[in-house]
């Protein structure tokens, strides 16, 4: 079974600083996508950025990328410029072709110091 | 306008009550979706839909039901609800061909 773990709980970064969320992932398939998600405190799951795993270059989304190392299964976000507005938790997920169901890490709570 | 709308937002209720969720996206998505987020903000999925036709039944209290009138519509009726149940409850869609989903706002349930 597919596993996606997230060993940052939580995490604080200076307002106009970088910092980076962590996200590791079991799987067996060849053909799947990742994706972080940020949930604000509205609750609101926003979608942040994708990955599609045959892809080898790493998105990028404005102040934030993805470090995908697909043979390592690691998939890590990189928020640059921290602003007051990034605090929130963010989700990492996992989605294979075959089943369309997202799975979850259990998120990491980013604060934003001013 | 709201492209998937979950209703109520907030739902509090005594124990044993049964209640319904409802979720309506007008997206012309095929495939719709339940997740529950715990108190430990943990998101697991409960069921899918594509097309009215059930796909995905997640090891879930069969007190939860789910129903799909149409492909735009996915409900969720819960029976004897139990102190257990109090969580977000997550409706989302994905369109053919998309690998992403359109999260609704959810409904945060508090079964007192």
């Amino acid at each position: 079974a597919q596993t996606v773990t997230q060993s940052q709980p939580e995490m604080s970064v200076q307002e106009a600083e970088t910092v980076t969320l962590s996200c590791t992932y079991d799987t067996s398939e060849s053909d799947y996508y990742l994706f972080w998600y940020k949930q604000p405190p509205s609750r609101q799951m926003i979608l942040v950025i994708r990955q599609e795993a045959y892809k080898q270059q790493n998105a990028t989304e404005n102040r934030f990328s993805v470090n995908f190392q697909k043979a390592a299964k690691s998939f890590s976000l990189k928020i640059s410029d921290s602003q007051l507005g990034d605090a929130a938790m963010y989700f990492c997920a996992y989605i294979s072709s075959g089943t369309y169901k997202y799975i979850f890490g259990t998120g990491t709570r980013l604060k934003v110091l001013a | 306008d709201t492209a998937v709308s979950q209703t109520p937002k907030y739902l509090v209720t005594q124990m044993g009550n049964d209640k319904s969720i409802k979720c309506e996206q007008n997206l012309g998505h095929d495939t719709m979706y339940w997740y529950k987020q715990d108190s430990k903000k943990f998101l697991k999925i409960m069921f899918s839909y594509n097309n009215k036709e059930l796909i995905i039944n997640e090891t879930v209290p069969n007190r939860f039901s789910p129903k799909s009138p149409d492909k735009a519509h996915l409900n969720l009726h819960i029976n004897s609800l139990e102190l257990g149940d109090s969580a977000v409850y997550f409706c989302a869609s994905r369109g053919a061909g998309s690998s992403g989903y359109t999260f609704g706002s959810g409904t945060r349930l508090t079964v007192v």
